[in-house]
C-alpha cells in the first residue's frame, strides 16, 4: 500500500539551512508536494514537483526528487525563526486524487 | 488564490451532541472536497472524499453513520459528527480541489478544532 515516512523532528540555529527528508512508495504518483501547517492552523501549500524533474528550485526552497530511490527533499535556505513549523510532504494517489501524507516533521529554529 | 473556509473554528460540546461543520470554498467551485481527522503531534488522515451531488466516499474505519457528509452545493460541504463522545476530540480539517489547475492543488481550510466534554 501507499507509505510516506519522514523524520519527526529538527532543530537548526537561525541562518543555517534545513533539510526535511521524505521517502514514499507509491511510484505511480504524478506530483509530490510539500505543504507547512503553524500550529492551530491548516495546511499552506509550499511547493510542488512533477514526478518527472528531480529538482526545483523557489526562491529559499529547493526541493530534489529522487525518483529511483523514492526519496523526496526540502531544502530551506537561511532558515528563519518564522519557518518553526511542522512540515508535511504529501504524495498524490492516481486514484482518486488522494493526498496521502507523511507524519510531518517539525522544524525548531533556534535564534 | 483559492480561499477555503470552514465554520466554526472551534466548537465545545457535550457528549451526546451532534456538531455540524462547514467547508466553503470561497472562490472557485469545487467538484470534490475531502474531509481530514488530525490528532495532536499526528498527521492528517483522510476520513473521506466529498463529491457534489453524490455520495460520500469514506475510508476504511471510517463510520460513515456517524461522520455524515453533504456535499449539496459546488461550494459547500458539511460534515456533521453524530452523538459526539471524548474520542471524538480532534483538528478536523476540509480541502477542496480546485478544477483546472496543472499540478491539481488541494486548497486547506483553516481546521475546526472540535472538543467534546
Amino acid at each position: 500500500g501507499e507509505d510516506v515516512e519522514q523524520s519527526l523532528f529538527l532543530s537548526v540555529r537561525e541562518g543555517d539551512s534545513s533539510v526535511i527528508n521524505c521517502t514514499y512508495t507509491d511510484s505511480s504518483s504524478t506530483y509530490l508536494y510539500w505543504y507547512k501547517q503553524e500550529p492551530g492552523a491548516g495546511l499552506q501549500l509550499l511547493t510542488y514537483i512533477f514526478s518527472n524533474m528531480d529538482m526545483k528550485q523557489d526562491q529559499r526552497l529547493t526541493v530534489l526528487l529522487n525518483k529511483k530511490d523514492k526519496h523526496l527533499s526540502l531544502r530551506i535556505a537561511d532558515t528563519q525563526t518564522g519557518d518553526s513549523a511542522i512540515y508535511f510532504c504529501a504524495e498524490k494517489n492516481n486514484q482518486g486524487g488522494k493526498l496521502i501524507f507523511g507524519q510531518g516533521t517539525e522544524l525548531s529554529v533556534k535564534p | 488564490g483559492a480561499v477555503v473556509s470552514q465554520h466554526p473554528s472551534w466548537v465545545i460540546c457535550k457528549s451526546g451532541t451532534s456538531v455540524k461543520i462547514e467547508c466553503r470554498s470561497l472562490d472557485f467551485q469545487a467538484t470534490t472536497m475531502f474531509w481530514y481527522r488530525q490528532f495532536p503531534k499526528q498527521s492528517l488522515m483522510l476520513m473521506a472524499t466529498s463529491n457534489e451531488g453524490s455520495k460520500a466516499t469514506y475510508e476504511q474505519g471510517v463510520e460513515k453513520d456517524k461522520f455524515l457528509i453533504n456535499h449539496a452545493s459546488l461550494t459547500l460541504s458539511t460534515l456533521t459528527v453524530t452523538s459526539a463522545h471524548p474520542e471524538d476530540s480532534s483538528f478536523y480539517i476540509c480541502s477542496a480541489n480546485r478544477p483546472g489547475l496543472v499540478w491539481n492543488e488541494q486548497f486547506f481550510g483553516p481546521g475546526t478544532r472540535l472538543t467534546v466534554l
